[in-house]
């Protein structure tokens, strides 16, 4: 059973661009979480997602961050214009049931680069 | 608003010896979990240890241990036996059980250095 998987692993962007980081979580889960970790610093909660549904976006900046799980593929974090205070690590971790034993199993993250 | 504190930002210990981290947090919830992550070099973020708020009994998963002290709010790690392999950050984080979200409440870890 593979675990949660993302892509890229490393992004750079330069500062306007859009950067897409993809989560595949484990088979059979269907909650997804997105974490960031800026540097020197612990994970922060940005979204949680099931299927189709966005549960809870609280952590999520405003404006220029979505997310989206739609119900084939991979969850997807979007972040439109980025601006160098973006560059961080981006972690997606995967539940099969929010909370049962609160379990959440993390990706090798994605560290993104704004130039 | 919960929040989970570490006050140690960097430890160090010679192998084969006994650490301690520290962790205390913050909430008015009665149900919760509380895990110890590990983040080695790679980044991946690996489970170490969970305790469920209801249980009274530490929960130990061989080298790793903790104390949890619900009164006090305190939930340290211990690592006994240290090895070089367990060099890495340590993050100690919170869930609510039951809600609507599920989210971890992490603290801003502590960098554990192992000595050969």
């Amino acid at each position: 059973n593979a675990g949660v998987m993302q892509n890229p692993r490393h992004l750079v962007r330069r500062r306007g661009q859009e950067a897409r980081l993809r989560c595949s979580p484990m088979k059979g889960h269907s909650h997804v979480y997105w974490y960031r970790q800026l540097p020197e610093e612990g994970l922060k909660f940005m979204v949680y997602l099931q299927k189709e549904n966005i549960i809870d976006e609280s952590g999520m900046p405003k404006e220029r961050f979505s997310a989206e799980f739609p119900k084939e593929g991979p969850s997807i974090l979007r972040i439109q214009q980025v601006v160098r205070g973006d560059s961080a690590a981006y972690f997606c971790a995967s539940s099969p049931v929010p909370s049962m034993l609160g379990e959440q199993f993390f990706g090798p993250g994605t560290r993104l680069t704004v130039l | 608003a919960q929040t989970v504190t570490q006050s140690q930002p960097e430890m160090s210990v010679q192998e084969a010896e006994t650490v301690t981290l520290s962790c205390t947090y913050d909430t008015s919830e009665n149900n919760y979990y509380l895990f110890w992550y590990k983040q080695p070099p790679s980044r991946q973020m690996i489970l170490v240890i969970r305790q469920e708020a209801y249980k009274q009994q530490n929960a130990t998963e061989n080298r790793f241990s903790v104390n949890f002290q619900k009164a006090a709010k305190s939930f340290s790690l211990k690592i006994s036996d240290s090895q070089l392999g367990d060099t890495a950050m340590y993050f100690c984080a919170f869930m609510k059980h039951g809600g609507a979200t599920n989210k971890l409440i992490f603290g801003t870890g502590t960098l554990l250095a192992v000595q050969p």
